[in-house]
Protein backbone atom coordinates (compact mmCIF):
# COMPACT_ATOMS: atom_id res chain seq x y z
CA UNK A 1 0.00 0.00 0.00
CA UNK A 2 1.24 3.48 -0.32
CA UNK A 3 2.47 5.51 2.39
CA UNK A 4 -0.79 7.73 2.88
CA UNK A 5 -2.43 7.66 6.32
CA UNK A 6 -5.74 9.47 7.30
CA UNK A 7 -6.21 10.60 10.66
CA UNK A 8 -8.46 10.04 12.72
CA UNK A 9 -10.36 7.14 11.18
CA UNK A 10 -13.52 8.14 12.65
CA UNK A 11 -14.76 10.99 14.40
CA UNK A 12 -18.57 12.01 15.75
CA UNK A 13 -18.36 16.07 16.20
CA UNK A 14 -21.09 18.32 17.23
CA UNK A 15 -22.75 21.02 14.89
CA UNK A 16 -20.89 24.42 15.01
CA UNK A 17 -18.12 22.70 16.41
CA UNK A 18 -14.25 22.84 14.13
CA UNK A 19 -12.88 20.04 12.85
CA UNK A 20 -9.97 19.07 11.43
CA UNK A 21 -8.52 16.16 9.48
CA UNK A 22 -4.72 15.04 8.88
CA UNK A 23 -3.80 13.28 5.34
CA UNK A 24 0.44 12.26 5.87
CA UNK A 25 2.10 10.80 2.98
CA UNK A 26 5.39 9.20 3.02
CA UNK A 27 5.95 8.95 -1.25
CA UNK A 28 7.28 12.80 -1.80
CA UNK A 29 4.18 12.98 -4.14
CA UNK A 30 4.04 16.64 -4.81
CA UNK A 31 -0.18 16.37 -5.65
CA UNK A 32 -2.33 15.83 -2.78
CA UNK A 33 -6.00 15.79 -3.03
CA UNK A 34 -9.20 16.45 -0.62
CA UNK A 35 -12.50 14.52 -1.70
CA UNK A 36 -15.68 13.29 0.16
CA UNK A 37 -17.60 10.41 -0.69
CA UNK A 38 -21.59 10.56 -0.54
CA UNK A 39 -23.81 7.92 -1.71
CA UNK A 40 -25.36 9.19 -5.02
CA UNK A 41 -22.41 11.71 -5.80
CA UNK A 42 -19.28 9.60 -5.97
CA UNK A 43 -16.84 11.57 -5.20
CA UNK A 44 -16.48 15.03 -5.16
CA UNK A 45 -13.60 16.96 -4.82
CA UNK A 46 -12.59 19.59 -2.10
CA UNK A 47 -9.14 21.10 -1.86
CA UNK A 48 -6.00 20.53 -3.75
CA UNK A 49 -3.01 21.46 -3.21
CA UNK A 50 0.35 21.29 -5.86
CA UNK A 51 2.88 22.06 -3.43
CA UNK A 52 3.81 22.96 -0.45
CA UNK A 53 1.53 26.30 0.40
CA UNK A 54 0.11 26.08 -2.92
CA UNK A 55 -3.80 25.05 -2.92
CA UNK A 56 -6.87 25.73 -4.81
CA UNK A 57 -10.61 25.12 -4.57
CA UNK A 58 -12.59 22.23 -5.95
CA UNK A 59 -16.07 21.48 -6.56
CA UNK A 60 -17.37 21.92 -2.83
CA UNK A 61 -15.43 23.56 -1.24
CA UNK A 62 -17.60 25.97 0.78
CA UNK A 63 -17.40 25.51 4.36
CA UNK A 64 -13.39 23.90 4.13
CA UNK A 65 -10.56 24.76 3.96
CA UNK A 66 -6.79 23.61 3.82
CA UNK A 67 -3.20 23.80 5.00
CA UNK A 68 0.10 22.68 3.49
CA UNK A 69 3.21 23.53 5.30
CA UNK A 70 5.19 20.56 4.16
CA UNK A 71 5.25 18.04 1.80
CA UNK A 72 4.11 15.32 4.09
CA UNK A 73 1.04 16.91 4.97
CA UNK A 74 -2.22 18.20 4.10
CA UNK A 75 -4.58 19.08 6.47
CA UNK A 76 -8.78 19.40 6.08
CA UNK A 77 -10.44 21.53 8.46
CA UNK A 78 -14.49 22.23 8.52
CA UNK A 79 -14.48 25.46 9.82
CA UNK A 80 -18.44 25.56 12.01
CA UNK A 81 -19.30 21.60 11.45
CA UNK A 82 -22.40 21.34 9.74
CA UNK A 83 -25.04 18.23 9.03
CA UNK A 84 -24.27 18.27 5.59
CA UNK A 85 -20.70 17.70 6.28
CA UNK A 86 -21.33 14.46 7.44
CA UNK A 87 -19.41 11.92 4.86
CA UNK A 88 -16.43 9.97 4.24
CA UNK A 89 -13.47 12.12 3.46
CA UNK A 90 -10.77 10.62 1.13
CA UNK A 91 -6.64 12.07 0.93
CA UNK A 92 -4.94 11.29 -2.45
CA UNK A 93 -2.08 12.19 -3.53
CA UNK A 94 0.00 11.82 -6.98
CA UNK A 95 3.60 12.21 -8.27
CA UNK A 96 2.66 13.92 -11.05
CA UNK A 97 -0.74 16.55 -12.00
CA UNK A 98 -0.31 14.69 -16.05
CA UNK A 99 -3.33 13.92 -17.13
CA UNK A 100 -2.88 10.46 -17.28
CA UNK A 101 -1.01 10.27 -13.52
CA UNK A 102 -2.52 7.72 -10.87
CA UNK A 103 -4.10 9.24 -7.70
CA UNK A 104 -3.27 7.14 -4.18
CA UNK A 105 -5.73 6.88 -1.81
CA UNK A 106 -5.56 7.10 2.14
CA UNK A 107 -8.00 4.80 4.06
CA UNK A 108 -10.89 7.40 4.65
CA UNK A 109 -12.02 9.16 7.78
CA UNK A 110 -15.73 8.25 8.66
CA UNK A 111 -17.28 11.83 10.17
CA UNK A 112 -20.30 12.62 11.50
CA UNK A 113 -21.62 15.82 12.45
CA UNK A 114 -24.36 15.32 14.78
CA UNK B 1 -20.43 20.46 -18.04
CA UNK B 2 -18.10 18.09 -17.38
CA UNK B 3 -19.45 14.83 -16.04
CA UNK B 4 -19.45 11.25 -15.77
CA UNK B 5 -22.55 8.97 -15.57
CA UNK B 6 -22.94 5.88 -14.45
CA UNK B 7 -26.49 4.34 -14.96
CA UNK B 8 -26.11 1.40 -12.69
CA UNK B 9 -26.27 1.55 -9.00
CA UNK B 10 -26.00 -2.06 -8.00
CA UNK B 11 -25.44 -4.78 -10.59
CA UNK B 12 -26.26 -8.31 -9.46
CA UNK B 13 -24.83 -11.07 -11.79
CA UNK B 14 -24.01 -15.07 -10.77
CA UNK B 15 -20.23 -16.52 -10.99
CA UNK B 16 -18.98 -16.74 -14.82
CA UNK B 17 -21.44 -14.61 -16.11
CA UNK B 18 -20.20 -11.51 -18.05
CA UNK B 19 -20.27 -8.33 -16.36
CA UNK B 20 -20.29 -4.84 -18.15
CA UNK B 21 -20.20 -1.78 -15.58
CA UNK B 22 -21.57 1.36 -18.01
CA UNK B 23 -19.86 4.75 -17.92
CA UNK B 24 -21.02 7.59 -20.28
CA UNK B 25 -18.92 11.18 -19.64
CA UNK B 26 -19.57 14.25 -20.95
CA UNK B 27 -16.61 16.83 -21.67
CA UNK B 28 -15.63 19.54 -24.17
CA UNK B 29 -11.75 18.61 -24.64
CA UNK B 30 -9.83 15.27 -24.69
CA UNK B 31 -9.90 13.81 -21.31
CA UNK B 32 -8.14 10.68 -20.01
CA UNK B 33 -10.85 8.00 -18.30
CA UNK B 34 -10.05 5.62 -15.58
CA UNK B 35 -11.44 2.98 -13.57
CA UNK B 36 -11.03 2.80 -9.92
CA UNK B 37 -12.22 -0.08 -7.78
CA UNK B 38 -12.58 -0.43 -3.66
CA UNK B 39 -12.54 -4.09 -2.17
CA UNK B 40 -14.54 -4.37 0.84
CA UNK B 41 -12.34 -2.35 3.65
CA UNK B 42 -9.50 -1.85 1.01
CA UNK B 43 -8.67 1.60 -0.58
CA UNK B 44 -9.75 2.64 -3.47
CA UNK B 45 -7.19 1.70 -6.03
CA UNK B 46 -6.16 2.30 -9.86
CA UNK B 47 -8.06 -1.00 -11.79
CA UNK B 48 -7.23 0.90 -15.33
CA UNK B 49 -6.81 3.63 -17.76
CA UNK B 50 -7.95 3.97 -21.06
CA UNK B 51 -3.96 5.06 -22.11
CA UNK B 52 -2.46 1.79 -21.15
CA UNK B 53 -4.75 -0.08 -23.12
CA UNK B 54 -4.23 -3.28 -20.86
CA UNK B 55 -6.31 -5.46 -19.25
CA UNK B 56 -6.17 -6.03 -15.73
CA UNK B 57 -7.78 -9.06 -13.67
CA UNK B 58 -9.82 -9.87 -16.53
CA UNK B 59 -11.06 -6.67 -17.51
CA UNK B 60 -10.76 -3.96 -20.10
CA UNK B 61 -12.60 -0.71 -21.38
CA UNK B 62 -12.57 0.94 -24.59
CA UNK B 63 -13.09 4.52 -25.28
CA UNK B 64 -15.78 5.30 -27.79
CA UNK B 65 -15.65 9.13 -28.24
CA UNK B 66 -18.52 9.01 -30.62
CA UNK B 67 -20.92 7.49 -27.60
CA UNK B 68 -18.88 9.18 -24.91
CA UNK B 69 -18.25 5.61 -23.36
CA UNK B 70 -15.86 4.03 -21.16
CA UNK B 71 -17.67 0.56 -19.96
CA UNK B 72 -15.17 -2.10 -18.13
CA UNK B 73 -16.19 -5.26 -19.19
CA UNK B 74 -14.92 -9.09 -18.08
CA UNK B 75 -16.29 -12.32 -19.94
CA UNK B 76 -16.78 -14.30 -17.08
CA UNK B 77 -17.33 -12.93 -13.31
CA UNK B 78 -15.83 -13.81 -10.22
CA UNK B 79 -16.71 -13.66 -6.52
CA UNK B 80 -13.71 -12.12 -6.14
CA UNK B 81 -14.97 -8.78 -8.37
CA UNK B 82 -17.66 -8.24 -6.03
CA UNK B 83 -16.71 -4.56 -5.16
CA UNK B 84 -17.66 -0.98 -5.85
CA UNK B 85 -16.29 0.81 -9.12
CA UNK B 86 -15.82 4.24 -10.18
CA UNK B 87 -15.54 5.43 -13.62
CA UNK B 88 -13.42 8.84 -13.58
CA UNK B 89 -12.34 11.18 -15.60
CA UNK B 90 -9.26 13.75 -15.44
CA UNK B 91 -9.44 16.78 -18.12
CA UNK B 92 -7.72 19.59 -16.52
CA UNK B 93 -4.24 20.15 -17.44
CA UNK B 94 -1.52 19.70 -14.89
CA UNK B 95 -3.49 19.40 -11.75
CA UNK B 96 -4.41 15.55 -11.69
CA UNK B 97 -7.88 16.33 -10.56
CA UNK B 98 -10.33 13.57 -10.98
CA UNK B 99 -14.24 13.58 -11.76
CA UNK B 100 -15.58 10.29 -10.27
CA UNK B 101 -18.79 8.67 -11.50
CA UNK B 102 -21.52 7.92 -8.60
CA UNK B 103 -20.39 4.35 -8.65
CA UNK B 104 -21.59 1.13 -9.25
CA UNK B 105 -21.69 -2.27 -6.74
CA UNK B 106 -20.86 -5.06 -8.31
CA UNK B 107 -22.27 -8.25 -6.68
CA UNK B 108 -20.91 -11.34 -7.70
CA UNK B 109 -22.96 -14.16 -6.61
CA UNK B 110 -21.51 -17.86 -6.36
Amino acid sequence: DAGITQSPRHKVTETGTPVTLRCHQTENHRYMYWYRQDPGHGLRLIHYSYGVKDTDKGEVSDGYSVSRSKTEDFLLTLESATSSQTSVYFCATAPTGGLNTEAFFGQGTRLTVV
Amino acid sequence: AQRVTQPEKLLSVFKGAPVELKCNYSYSGSPELFWYVQYSRQRLQLLLRHISRESIKGFTADLNKGETSFHLKKPFAQEEDSAMYYCALSGSSNTGKLIFGQGTTLQVKP
